[in-house]
């Protein structure tokens, strides 16, 4: 069965610190993977996805995401982290036979000034 | 554009009341679903459509019902609210292309059963 696993349910960084947060799926092709941001009372904006080729993708609002095959790991990244960051994050893995996603637990950002 | 809309925003319900949640999406996507978040678990998918007149369960479809009448609405009926439905909803809609995973998610609905 398709899984994500976010091991971290809240992180605090400080304001301009580097950020790192893992993801973990399990699947048994090459998985269709995807960061969602989601600000307090919001819907869900997709961040960054990976479907294939370059393993490092680009998104927006300067994040990043690497997908390691070997890890089975598809960690978001930003260099220098803006108050305006926090937020709940979630990854997410396309499931083919319901052509739908699902979905990690999700973890808080917290940034201190 | 307006994207994906869901009314209500809030809504309290007692156990045992009925109520349907509405989303309609207005850029012409042919797969509509919902979704449940709670703490701790993620989102979880409910009911999902591919066109209308088709829809088909997703992970926690119980106490839900859904109909796809139209291409534009996808609504979400609870018969006989329950406590455990208090949660989050979420309407998300995509295009039904091969290759396009471009999902469009509403605002959301805040459910309180009492």
């Amino acid at each position: 069965a398709q899984s994500v696993t976010q091991p971290d349910i809240h992180i605090t960084v400080s304001e301009g610190a580097s950020l790192e947060l893992r993801c973990n799926y399990s699947y048994g092709a090459t998985p269709y993977l995807f960061w969602y941001v989601q600000s307090p009372g919001q819907g869900l904006q997709l961040l960054l996805k990976y479907f294939s080729g370059d393993t490092l993708v680009q998104g927006i609002k300067g994040f990043e995401a690497e997908f390691k095959r070997s890890q089975s790991s598809f960690n978001l990244r930003k260099p220098s982290v803006h108050w305006s960051d926090a937020a709940e994050y979630f990854c997410a893995v396309y499931r083919t036979g319901r052509r739908a996603l699902t979905f990690g637990s999700g973890t808080r950002l917290q940034v201190q000034p | 554009n307006a994207g994906v809309t869901q009314t209500p925003k809030f809504q309290v319900l007692k156990t045992g009341q009925s109520m349907t949640l509405q989303c309609a999406q207005d850029m012409n996507h042919e797969y509509m679903s919902w979704y449940r978040q709670d703490p701790g678990m993620g989102l979880r998918l409910i009911h999902y459509s591919v066109g209308a007149g088709i829809t088909d369960q997703g992970e926690v479809p119980n106490g839900y019902n859904v109909s796809r009448s139209t291409t534009e609405d996808f609504p979400l009926r609870l018969l006989s609210a329950a406590p455990s439905q208090t949660s989050v909803y979420f309407c998300a809609s995509k295009r039904q292309v091969n290759g396009d995973y471009g999902y469009t998610f509403g605002s959301g609905t805040r459910l309180t059963v009492v």
